[in-house]
C-alpha cells in the first residue's frame, strides 16, 4: 500500500512562477489536507477538501488554491510563488471529515521560493 | 475551535517514563484527542486518539480526566528513537461552512538524551 504520495520531494523556484505540488492518495479517503510547516510554527492548514468536488479554506489560504476532482488526487497550486512561501509542504487524508479520524501524512515537498 | 497549549520542550534519559500534558479548555462535546508524533524530514504519524478515561496502544497511553480539558501522552521506557515532536490535537466536527478540521499547534519537542 502506497499511501500517500507527494511530487516533487523538492523544487527551488523563482519568485512570480506558477507552481504546482501533487498529491495523490490510494486509500480511497474521502477528506484530504494541505499544510505547510515552517520552523518554529508548526503545522498550519491551508485548505482542506471533506469529499471529492469541495474544498474549503484553513488557516493560511492566501497565494494557495486547491481542486479536487476525483476522490485519490489534490494538487495545490501557488499561481505566483512569492519568498514566504517557502516551506515544506505536507499533504494528508483521513477516512472522513468528521471528529475522530485519523490523518494519514505524506513524505513532505520541500519548496525554496528565491 | 479548541485550542490546545502543551509544553515547548521536554528533555528526558533513556529509559524513563515521559508525561506530556496538553491543555484544551474549551474542548466540545463530540471532539476526539488524537496525538501525532513528527520526526525530522517526514510527515506526522499517528500514536493514539482518545475520547475520555484511558486508551492504552503498543506505543504509548493517553490519560484524559472527566472534564476532558486536558489529556497527558504517556511514553514508557523512552528510547533515543522516541525524539521527536509530539503534536496534541483536538477535533472539530464540520457542522458549517467556515468551521476548520483538526488544528496543529507548535508541538513538544521531546529530546531523549543516552
Amino acid at each position: 500500500i502506497a499511501g500517500i504520495t507527494q511530487a516533487p520531494t523538492s523544487q527551488i523556484l523563482a519568485a512570480g512562477r506558477r507552481m504546482t505540488l501533487r498529491c495523490t492518495q490510494d486509500m480511497r479517503h474521502n477528506a484530504m489536507y494541505w499544510y505547510r510547516q515552517d520552523l518554529g510554527l508548526g503545522l498550519r492548514l491551508i485548505h482542506y477538501s471533506n469529499t471529492a468536488g469541495t474544498t474549503g479554506k484553513g488557516e493560511v489560504p492566501d497565494g494557495y488554491s486547491v481542486s479536487r476532482a476525483n476522490t485519490d488526487d489534490f494538487p495545490l497550486t501557488l499561481a505566483s510563488a512569492v519568498p514566504s512561501q517557502t516551506s515544506v509542504y505536507f499533504c494528508a487524508s483521513s477516512e472522513s471529515w468528521t471528529s475522530g479520524n485519523t490523518q494519514y501524512f505524506g513524505p513532505g515537498t520541500r519548496l525554496l521560493v528565491l | 475551535l479548541a485550542k490546545t497549549t502543551q509544553p515547548i520542550s521536554m528533555d528526558s534519559y533513556e529509559g524513563q517514563e515521559v508525561n506530556i500534558t496538553c491543555s484544551h479548555n474549551n474542548i466540545a462535546t463530540n471532539d476526539y484527542i488524537t496525538w501525532y508524533q513528527q520526526f525530522p524530514s517526514q510527515g506526522p504519524r499517528f500514536i493514539i486518539q482518545g475520547y475520555k478515561t484511558k486508551v492504552t496502544n503498543e506505543v504509548a497511553s493517553l490519560f484524559i480526566p472527566a472534564d476532558r480539558k486536558s489529556s497527558t501522552l504517556s511514553l514508557p521506557r523512552v528510547s533515543l528513537s522516541d525524539t521527536a515532536v509530539y503534536y496534541c490535537l483536538v477535533g472539530g466536527t464540520f457542522w458549517n461552512s467556515g468551521n476548520t478540521p483538526l488544528v496543529f499547534g507548535k508541538g513538544t519537542r521531546l529530546s531523549v538524551i543516552a
